[in-house]
């Protein structure tokens, strides 16, 4: 169904920590989306990107997340300093041209921050 | 979200049975697409819609954007329907999705 390739399947940080994971969109997708989804099934939009450039972010990523796309690597989103609260499963979808398209998601990272 | 209610939240079928999901949406959205979560997490693509009915199998979807609602029909419960599913829709001209709460669709022998 879905090529959107995320990585690592599982991530395990301290509070305080970086928490980096990755994600290659399917090929020919150029718009890749974020999503973080909690344990109570509410997913919360994060950023996106057209090729390299940030769309649209909430506030909370621009404060405490670190995200990009470059051209030719996978795109990353890196908590800057992980809390209790970041813990979810963080997903990353991928979407033909077009802002209103089919969205693709990978199978998540699931972060714990203990 | 308070955009998108979905409903039921849980449901339970037997092996061979069938029943409906609905989303209702509080604003205009232009195109909803509707998911399956396994266990595992992975959120698999059933439909996108701009409008109208699509099937797929035992499955049926349709959209209503004038009325603002958008159902998933499953028929001929299977065990591997066992899931989470979302329906998720695109508002005006954003390109994010909001997503409903989540259906926990349990099928059993």
């Amino acid at each position: 169904n879905s090529k959107v390739i995320q990585t690592p399947r599982y991530l395990v940080k301290g509070q305080g920590q970086k928490a980096k994971m990755r994600c290659i969109p399917e090929k020919g997708h150029p718009v890749v989306f974020w999503y973080q989804q909690n344990k109570n099934n509410e997913f919360k939009f994060l950023i996106n990107f057209q090729n390299q450039e940030v769309l649209q972010q909430i506030d909370m990523t621009e404060k405490r997340f670190s995200a990009e796309c470059p051209s030719n690597s996978p795109c990353s989103l890196e908590i800057q300093s992980s809390e209790a609260g970041d813990s979810a499963l963080y997903l990353c979808a991928s979407s033909p041209q077009g802002v209103q398209n089919t969205l693709y998601f990978g199978a998540g990272t699931r972060l714990s921050v203990l | 979200g308070d955009q998108v209610e979905q409903s039921p939240s849980a449901l339970s079928l037997h092996e061979g049975t069938g029943s409906a999901l609905r989303c209702n949406f509080t604003t205009t959205m232009r195109a909803v697409q509707w998911f399956q979560q396994n266990s595992r997490g992975s959120l698999i693509n059933l439909f996108y819609l701009a409008s109208g009915t699509k099937e797929n199998g035992r499955l049926k979807s349709t959209f209503n954007s004038k009325e603002s609602y958008s159902t998933l029909h499953i028929r001929d419960a299977q065990l591997e329907d066992s899931g989470t599913y979302f329906c998720a829709a695109h508002q005006g001209g954003s390109a994010k999705l909001i997503f409903g709460e989540g259906t926990k669709l349990t099928v059993s022998s």
